[in-house]
């Protein structure tokens, strides 16, 4: 069975600040990928930033990188010189290629961009 | 091009009635996957389909059932309702399963009473 494991509940950052939320993960199997969606208070879930498990490069989605520590079992989103827009809940995911082709959702952190 | 559209936005149920949702995805797109989300048990998946036919399905009881069109709209409907079944259900769209991009539609927030 996969499982996301997001440990931060709630982070607070000034503004123009970086940012890094926490993401592990438990699979055995080899291929998946992990995947980050930020959800606003108003529901709508927005892809943020993708990574395979094969990928040897962070991948990085203009202010969005993925720090993958494959060994570790890790997958963090930093967020860099964050902006007020920024908050918003923030949510991990994984997907494996074998079986059922769902997403496994971590339990969020929720972002506060303070001025 | 228009997003993922999910209607209606807001429903208010009471327990024993039942209740259809729908999702029309992305034009092009032919996979459409459904997730439940609560406070309590987070985002949960609830089944996918392609090409019509149900490929996937979480562990959810019977009640909770799907089906997709061949314009690749999808409705879920979720009979004898329950208080536990106040969600926010979020649809979501691929091109075909198995690409790394869901696009997700604004959800249906679900109160039951």
């Amino acid at each position: 069975a996969q499982k996301i494991t997001q440990t931060q509940p709630g982070m607070f950052v000034q503004e123009k600040e970086a940012v890094t939320l926490d993401c592990t993960y438990d699979t055995s199997d080899q291929s998946y990928g992990l995947f980050w969606y930020k959800q606003p208070s108003s529901g709508e879930m927005i892809f943020l930033i993708y990574q395979g498990s094969y990928d040897e490069q962070n991948a990085t989605e203009g202010r969005y990188s993925l720090n993958f520590q494959k060994a570790r079992k890790s997958a963090n989103l930093v967020i860099s010189a964050s902006q007020l827009g920024d908050s918003a809940m923030y949510f991990c995911a994984m997907r494996t290629f074998q079986g059922a082709q769902k997403l496994v959702f971590g339990q969020g952190t929720r972002l506060t961009i303070n001025p | 091009k228009a997003g993922v559209t999910q209607t209606p936005r807001y429903l208010i149920k009471t327990r024993g009635q039942q209740v259809t949702l729908s999702c029309s995805p992305i034009s092009g797109h032919r996979s459409v996957s459904w997730y439940q989300q609560t406070p309590g048990q987070g985002l949960q998946f609830l089944f996918e389909y392609f090409s019509e036919t149900q490929r996937n399905k979480g562990n959810f009881p019977g009640r909770f059932s799907g089906r997709q069109f061949s314009n690749s709209r999808s409705e879920m409907n979720v009979s004898t309702l329950e208080l536990g079944d106040s969600a926010l259900y979020l649809c979501a769209s691929s091109l075909e399963p198995g690409n790394n991009e869901q696009f997700f539609g604004p959800g249906t927030r679900l109160t039951v009473l």
